[in-house]
């Protein structure tokens, strides 16, 4: 029973634009959502947060948009650069620490 | 944040075999996890490693096959007991920090098993 789905194996956005990754999950319990990055060879590195009493969270290039009636969250990045390139991964909280992830979303920002 | 090393980076390892990978951080955390990515899947919590007690296993993960040692409140190991080919998946550690609120990970270790 996957909680966390990121429907979207993959997204190519150019250098410039904005790119959005998708999540939906379907336990009402979850109260904080994050977004990881991860890069070949390396472990997935914090990007950004956000607490279930939110519905949005900025920093800087990115942002974060949690719709809680629809079970569905989002990442938005722009201007996307080359060096956003990553797989990105959703994941969500319902108790102290313990994570739930989603399959990830390869993003791949070309020049 | 924390500096966590884990090693090896990978590993190549024969059916049958065992293999331990090691987690060091450069600070005193409460809660370290050790994590599974199988090929193409998501990131799935194997156990959290309890200092000085028994790690504390999720539904599918068992002792026998996974276990792991916390002597202090910097360093785990988990081993990969028995390996088989199913097993071939990166293992990461991951520790929790100050509010709990994010997890910060080591940089994996690649298992191949043949």
């Amino acid at each position: 029973d996957q909680q966390v789905k990121q429907n979207s194996p993959s997204l190519s956005v150019q250098e410039g634009r904005i790119s959005i990754l998708n999540c939906d999950y379907t336990n009402s319990m979850f109260d904080y959502f994050l977004w990881y990055k991860k890069y070949p060879a390396e472990g997935p590195t914090f990007l950004i947060s956000i607490s279930s009493i939110k519905d949005k969270n900025e920093d800087g290039r990115f942002t974060v948009f949690l719709n809680k009636s629809a079970k569905h969250l989002s990442l938005h990045i722009v201007p996307s650069q080359p060096g956003d390139s990553a797989v990105y991964f959703c994941a969500a909280r319902n108790t102290a620490s313990k994570l739930t992830f989603g399959t990830g979303t390869r993003l791949q920002v070309t020049l | 944040s924390a500096v966590i090393s884990q090693k090896p980076s990978r590993d190549i390892c024969q059916r049958g075999t065992s293999l331990t990978i090691q987690c060091q951080v450069d600070s005193q955390v409460t809660m370290m996890f050790w994590y599974r990515q199988q090929p193409g899947q998501s990131l799935t919590l194997i156990a959290t490693a309890n200092q000085g007690s028994e790690a504390t296993y999720e539904s599918g993960f068992v002792i026998d096959k996974f276990p792991i040692s916390r002597p202090n409140l910097t360093f785990s190991t988990l081993t990969v007991s028995n390996m088989s080919p199913e097993d071939s998946s990166i293992y990461l550690c991951s520790v929790a920090t100050g509010s709990h609120e994010k997890l910060f990970f080591g940089s994996g270790t690649q298992l191949s098993v043949l």
